[in-house]
């Protein structure tokens, strides 16, 4: 079975601190994504990665950096952290370059007070 | 060109009746379409997935069916249960994509006993 472990389930952070999201795939997965999760709005990609240390910004990168500096692992990094940015963080892995299926991880509901 | 609108946000059905949610996208070149399911305090999974050479797809009691030509597709529950109480998420993808798949907004689906 696939497994996508996120860092946290739940992460109560102040503004303008730096915060980081941690992700990890078990199943030697070419591209990890990050997304975020808000009533209404479905699931907005943040950042993707489709090989070591490539990524490529999504629909709403502002605001956010990732970094993959091995296969398994993607973080999320969110420089100055924002009101704005509190949200339900989800990280999935795919195996294939083109369209697959992804696998989520569990999400990290994030809050920024 | 990339979005994918999902409706309705909302949906309520008695038990054993037929949930259905419908997605409409714009951009001719997708040719991928999956539905994912997500249940409380987990991540999105991949419930049934179609592409456009075909019109519809079956299994179990979940149907995709694909109109190519109206840009539009749409998810069938038959004999809806409770246990199928979850959020379902339409997506498309391009095969030349990098795995990168457009959400939809996401429908809350609640099967009353």
């Amino acid at each position: 079975d696939v497994k996508v472990t996120q860092s946290s389930r739940y992460l109560v952070k102040r503004t303008g601190e730096k915060v980081f999201l941690e992700c990890v795939q078990d199943m030697d997965h070419e591209n990890m994504f990050w997304y975020r999760q808000d009533p209404g709005l479905g699931l907005r990609l943040i950042y993707f990665s489709y090989d070591v240390k490539m990524k490529e910004k999504g629909d709403i990168p502002e605001g956010y950096s990732v970094s993959r500096e091995k296969k398994e692992r993607f973080s999320l990094i969110l420089e100055s952290a924002s009101t704005n940015q509190t949200s339900m963080y989800l990280c999935a892995s795919s195996e294939n370059r083109g369209p697959d299926t992804q696998y989520f991880g569990p999400g990290t509901r994030l809050t920024v007070l | 060109q990339q979005q994918v609108k999902q409706s309705p946000q909302s949906l309520i059905v008695q038990k054993g009746g037929i949930s259905i949610i419908n997605c409409a996208y714009e951009n001719t070149a997708f040719d991928y379409f999956p539905w994912y399911q997500q249940f409380p305090g987990k991540g999105p999974a991949l419930l049934i997935a179609i592409r456009p050479d075909v019109s519809e797809k079956k299994e179990g009691r979940f149907t995709i069916s694909f109109n190519k030509s109206a840009k539009q597709f749409s998810l069938h529950i038959m004999d809806s249960q409770p246990g199928d109480s979850a959020t379902y998420f339409c997506a498309a993808g391009r095969s030349s994509n990098t795995g990168k798949l457009i959400f939809g907004q996401g429908t809350t689906l609640q099967v009353k006993p």
